[in-house]
């Protein structure tokens, strides 16, 4: 079956704009992530979802940073205003359930000029 | 609370000698633990997992783990580097007390020299 996909690949866009990240997880699986992984930052957890609801959000940088998810499927993390230090590689991963194993996409990467 | 220390963040082997890339974590409740690896400009790929079954681990490309709760360890070896083992890893633990949230190691990258 198909793995997680995410789309944009990759993603330029002026500072000031807002941006909509999407990520399809693999079908079935009730727990998904986000995850942001800057040059030198390594991998930084921004949001979980078990199913639609979003239990741990601790790790949205600032109020610009928002995602939700539909039907238990399809995410979007929407940035508004964007700036120079959101440039990063956006990662989504999905698991069949919280401790399972995570399955990564390709990743979004973002340039903020 | 949970956290991961990889402890080197730069390992260089020559081929066909072992790697060892050292993992430290800390868990509040019984962790499940994975070692991923990145090549450039590709995804994060699973190499394995501890789930608290067996603790010695064997994953893909013949590396393997073990689990060490004394220790609080789960260090990643290889008894052969490859030119192909050149990568990011990372180290990584989840614990019921997180929701299920994945907490990544800084990453220890690999430079396997001929």
């Amino acid at each position: 079956g198909a793995g997680v996909s995410q789309s944009p690949s990759n993603k330029v866009t002026e500072k000031g704009k807002d941006v909509e990240l999407r990520c399809d997880p693999i079908s079935g699986h009730t727990a998904l992530y986000w995850y942001r992984q800057s040059l030198g930052q390594g991998l930084e957890f921004l949001i979980y979802f078990q199913g639609n609801s979003a239990p741990d959000k601790s790790g949205l940088p600032s109020d610009r940073f928002s995602a939700e998810r539909t039907g238990g499927s399809v995410s979007t993390l929407t940035i508004q205003r964007t700036q120079q230090e959101d440039s990063a590689v956006y990662l989504c991963a999905s698991s069949p359930r919280g401790l399972s194993e995570a399955f990564f996409g390709q990743g979004t990467r973002l340039t903020v000029v | 609370a949970q956290s991961v220390t990889q402890l080197d963040s730069h390992v260089s082997v020559s081929e066909g000698t072992p790697v060892l890339l050292r993992c430290n974590y800390s868990s509040s409740y019984s962790p499940s633990l994975f070692w991923y690896v990145q090549h450039p400009n590709k995804g994060l790929q699973l190499l394995l997992k501890y789930t608290s079954a067996a603790t010695l681990v064997k994953g893909i490309n013949g590396f393997e783990a073990e689990f060490k709760k004394s220790e609080t360890s789960f260090h990643l070896t290889k008894p052969s580097a490859h030119m192909s083992d050149a990568a990011e890893y990372f180290c990584v633990v989840s614990d019921n007390d997180s929701w299920g949230k994945f907490q990544f190691g800084a990453g220890t990258q690999v430079v396997v020299t001929p």
